[in-house]
């Protein structure tokens, strides 16, 4: 079954920096590929998803995503992260009818 | 539309004790999956369901058991509560028409196993 990985288990950023979290699938083939988040408190919400196509993935509140087959990548960034992105972040695989993700990164974005 | 809703919202179980949560969802989603959060384990799956009346065992099974009588509804049962059944329950549905489907998540379910 497909996996992912994530290495960035907890993050500290300062507003306005730069973002990238890190996400590893482990082999190739036909990959479906997500990125959740989860707001404190909050259910899981889709931030973006790869299936096909054009590997840089534009998502919700000015996220991004790259999938790099030769890397067996695909990570989460944003250019200029602000305190309300203070959330989990949780990459995901499609693998045989459900998702499998990973471990989650905590992202704490200080004033 | 309420999209994915989980009852009830905390519950606290002495061992032994059981119960059955529930998951709704009135999207008209093929798929149902049950998913549990503990800290520094992500998400992981503990069944699902493909359809009305089908259910499938998912990376963390044992000590669960579910039934989806209702293509809206799917339920989690915990026979015997235990204390490392102590964590966050996630319901989710998808369309079922393929791997780029979005699961839509409810609001979780905080359990505690005294």
């Amino acid at each position: 079954a497909q996996s992912v990985s994530q290495h960035n288990h907890h993050v500290i950023l300062s507003e306005a920096a730069s973002l990238e979290l890190g996400c590893n699938y482990s082999y190739g083939g036909t990959v479906n590929l997500f990125w959740y988040v989860q707001y404190p408190g909050q259910h899981l919400q889709l931030l973006l998803k790869y299936f096909s196509g054009d590997p840089l993935v534009k998502g919700i509140k000015g996220f991004e995503a790259e999938f790099i087959k030769s890397k067996f990548s695909f990570n989460l960034r944003k250019p200029s992260v602000q305190w309300s992105d203070t959330a989990e972040y949780f990459c995901a695989v499609y693998s045989g009818y459900a998702l499998n993700f990973g471990k989650g990164t905590s992202l704490l974005v200080t004033p | 539309n309420a999209g994915v809703t989980q009852t009830p919202k905390f519950r606290v179980l002495k061992t032994g004790q059981s119960m059955t949560l529930l998951c709704a969802q009135d999207m008209n989603h093929e798929y149902m999956y049950w998913y549990r959060q503990d800290p520094g384990m992500g998400l992981r799956l503990i069944h699902y369901s493909v359809g009305e009346g089908t259910t499938a065992k998912g990376e963390v099974p044992d000590g669960y058991n579910v039934s989806r009588l209702k293509k809206q509804n799917f339920l989690l049962g915990l026979e015997s509560a235990a204390p490392s059944q102590t964590s966050v329950y996630f319901c989710a549905s998808t369309q079922g028409t393929g791997g780029a489907d979005t699961q839509y998540f409810g609001p979780g379910t905080r359990l505690t196993v005294l």
